[in-house]
């Protein structure tokens, strides 16, 4: 079936450091792939995502190249803030004629300290 | 609506009690979604909604959970018979038609059986 892994977190980075969070996944076909935020005390949004192989994602400094031969997505920010402390998600969705849901990895937080 | 409405967001409920948490997805989207978000996992996948049918239930731990949805818009996730292991953050999602649509977050419903 279809599934996502992510790095293990917590992540704790001091203000400006580099971000890498690792997102691999499994999926039959060429899934849509995505990465959705969560804040303190709200709801899931959508960060970024990527539709197909080699198309780079990017919002709020963040980026994401969808890398097929690799079967990977990881989310890279070159500087990071104290406001981007939150829990990271990668996710897929399987290529259908309809919707279906979407598949998720088990989250990242990072904590961002100044 | 301007978002997904989840009602209510917050329910503490005793064990072996039936509760219906209720959402109400953005106006026009044919895609529905329930998941879990339990504390230190990620998201559990519960049950999908196209228009009124669910083609995939699968994500139902047990034969406690439903689900309906009426009118092609707002659903009912019903748990019977609470037990403390159902506590959790209840999320639902909608998506406009097609593979590479976003799915919107409502705010979720903490549930906690006591």
């Amino acid at each position: 079936g279809n599934s996502v892994t992510q790095m293990e977190g917590p992540v704790t980075l001091s203000e400006e450091a580099f971000l890498t969070i690792n997102c691999t996944y499994t999926a039959t076909g060429y899934p849509s792939l995505f990465w959705y935020v969560q804040y303190p005390g709200e709801g899931l949004q959508l960060l970024l995502k990527a539709t197909k192989a080699d198309d780079k994602g990017s919002n709020k400094g963040f980026e994401a190249t969808y890398r097929k031969e690799t079967t990977s997505f990881h989310l890279e920010k070159g500087s990071v803030q104290v406001s981007d402390s939150a829990v990271y998600f990668c996710a897929l969705r399987a290529r259908n004629s309809g919707n279906t849901p979407l598949v998720f990895g088990k989250g990242t937080r990072l904590s961002v300290i100044a | 609506g301007a978002g997904v409405s989840q009602s209510p967001s917050n329910k503490v409920t005793e064990k072996g009690k039936d509760v219906e948490l209720r959402c109400d997805p953005i106006s026009g989207h044919t895609a529905l979604y329930w998941y879990r978000q339990s504390l230190g996992q990620g998201l559990e996948f519960l049950i999908y909604f196209q228009g009124n049918s669910a083609p995939d239930k699968s994500g139902l731990p047990s034969d406690r959970f439903s689900a309906e949805r009426t009118g092609g818009s707002v659903s009912t996730l019903t748990i019977q018979r609470t037990q403390q292991e159902d506590s959790a953050v209840y999320l639902c999602a909608s998506s406009a038609q097609g593979g590479n649509t976003e799915a919107f977050f409502g705010q979720g419903t903490r549930l906690t059986v006591v």
